[in-house]
């Protein structure tokens, strides 16, 4: 079956400028979680969903980060007026359980900001 | 919260050879520990896990160790081959009832393993 999507793949932002990045999870995972993974350092927890429930936003950095998943699939992480500090790879990991089994993450996106 | 430190950040050894990654953690109370294999500009991939009722695991050259009472769990790799080369990141995951908000992931910073051929 497919795996975690997320798009766009790469996206370019001046600084100041909004953006919206979307992940489709697995058909039928419970748990979403959002990662940031900053150029050679390891993912760092963001913001944690359950089903349509934002149960965990203890990771985001500011409160310019705000992220969605209204039906219980699809999530948005929207990023507004974003600074150079935004520059990162933004993964988001699907889970069928609570998450402390197997995290499938998808590709991510690349986001540069100028 | 969490804290995971990860050893070597790089890692060299000839095609053949076995690797060997360390990790420590610093909750006591997380009971989850996978390995992650990610290649340049792709996703992180689940290569093996363990939880905290298991001292070992293996599957094929890969295996892992976990001590709890140190509180430090390794990725043994064996007859290492050129396409092993990637960046590994260990990983630990703490409980919700013991505070944390979620069954998020920490990660160590990565290491490097390249595999000479």
């Amino acid at each position: 079956g497919a795996g975690v999507s997320q798009s766009p793949r790469y996206k370019v932002a001046k600084r100041g400028q909004d953006v919206a990045l979307r992940c489709d999870p697995i058909s039928g995972h419970v748990s979403l979680f959002w990662y940031q993974q900053a150029l050679g350092q390891g993912p760092e927890f963001l913001t944690y969903f359950q089903n349509e429930a934002q149960l965990d936003k203890s990771g985001l950095p500011s409160d310019r980060f705000f992220a969605e998943r209204p039906e219980g699939s699809v999530s948005t992480l929207k990023i507004q007026r974003t600074q150079q500090e935004d520059s990162a790879v933004y993964l988001c990991a699907s889970s069928w359980g609570r998450g402390d089994n197997e995290q499938f993450f998808g590709p991510g996106t690349r986001l540069t900001v100028l | 919260g969490e804290n995971v430190e990860q050893h070597p950040s790089t890692l060299s050894v000839q095609e053949g050879d076995s690797a060997v990654i360390k990790c420590t953690y610093s909750d006591s109370a997380s009971n989850y520990f996978p390995w992650y294999k990610q290649e340049l500009g792709k996703r992180p991939q689940l290569i093996i896990d363990i939880r905290s009722n298991v001292g070992e695991k293996k599957d094929q050259r890969i295996a892992v160790t976990l001590n709890k009472t140190a509180k430090h769990f390794s990725l043994h790799i064996t007859e290492t081959q050129p396409e092993d080369s990637a960046v590994y990141f260990c990983a630990a995951s703490t409980p919700v009832w013991s505070g944390a908000g979620s069954y998020q992931l920490t990660f160590g910073k990565g290491t490097k393993l390249s595999v000479i051929p």
